[in-house]
């Protein structure tokens, strides 16, 4: 298709696992935005990448959390030893140009992670 | 303090009834301001963005203060299908070049 594609939809993790969320940005588009959104909030940003650099990862709330986009396309975002408080919907989002630029961020359909 | 605030919400107006939205944001040097809307479990879209001057799309008018630190969405003559989660959000402390900052939402429900 032609937006952003997260997959899996929905995961559910034992507490202690570690999950791999996935996104696959907008052909072309080179930045790509990870967002945290917990029920009844807002999306909080977690890092940011342009093409493969990773500019910012000021949001990923411990060591625990990880991303990388290796070929400045595909993102993977990995949680380490999943905690209770990890439970939310993880959203990619890509923008054609650097940064958030005219403000247009395009959101996949989000990975919603529960952890038992 | 949180760097996007909103108004709590819900708002429960009827078919037609006008409705504002306001938002403040901490960091004086936001350059870039934008509202998207979020329907109820669906991803955040882009909704318009707001200029210095105001401006206007269709029903929707957007709002910016920046003397104040504050930012406004009004709608008129709401319609059912605007029933959703207005989101307020500003750019980072990279400016164009860095994310964006969401506010937590302010739910409005439309009724007939």
């Amino acid at each position: 298709g032609a937006g952003v594609s997260q997959s899996p939809r929905y995961k559910v993790a034992k507490r202690g696992q570690d999950v791999a969320l996935r996104c696959d940005p907008i052909s072309g588009h080179v930045s790509l935005f990870w967002y945290q959104q917990a029920l009844g909030q807002g999306p909080e940003f977690l890092t940011y990448f342009q093409n493969e650099a990773q500019l910012d990862k000021s949001g990923l709330p411990s060591d625990r959390f990880f991303a990388e986009r290796p070929e400045g396309s595909v993102s993977t975002l990995k949680i380490q030893r999943t905690q209770q408080e990890d439970s939310a919907v993880y959203l990619c989002a890509s923008s054609l140009g650097g940064g958030s630029g005219t403000g247009e961020l395009f959101f996949g359909e989000g990975s919603r992670l529960t952890v038992l | 303090r949180k760097e996007v605030e909103q108004d709590p919400g819900p708002f429960n107006v009827p078919e037609g009834a006008t409705v504002a939205f306001n938002c403040t944001y901490s960091n004086s040097a936001s350059q870039s301001f934008f509202w998207y809307r979020q329907d109820c479990r669906k991803e955040p879209k882009l909704l318009m963005s707001v200029y210095s001057s105001g401006n206007e799309d269709g029903r929707f008018t957007a709002q910016l203060n920046r003397a104040s630190q504050y930012i406004s969405l009004l709608i008129r003559d709401s319609k059912l299908s605007d029933s959703a989660t207005y989101l307020c959000v500003v750019n980072g402390y990279g400016g164009s070049q860095g994310n964006l900052i969401f506010g937590k939402g302010t739910k409005l429900s439309v009724k007939p």
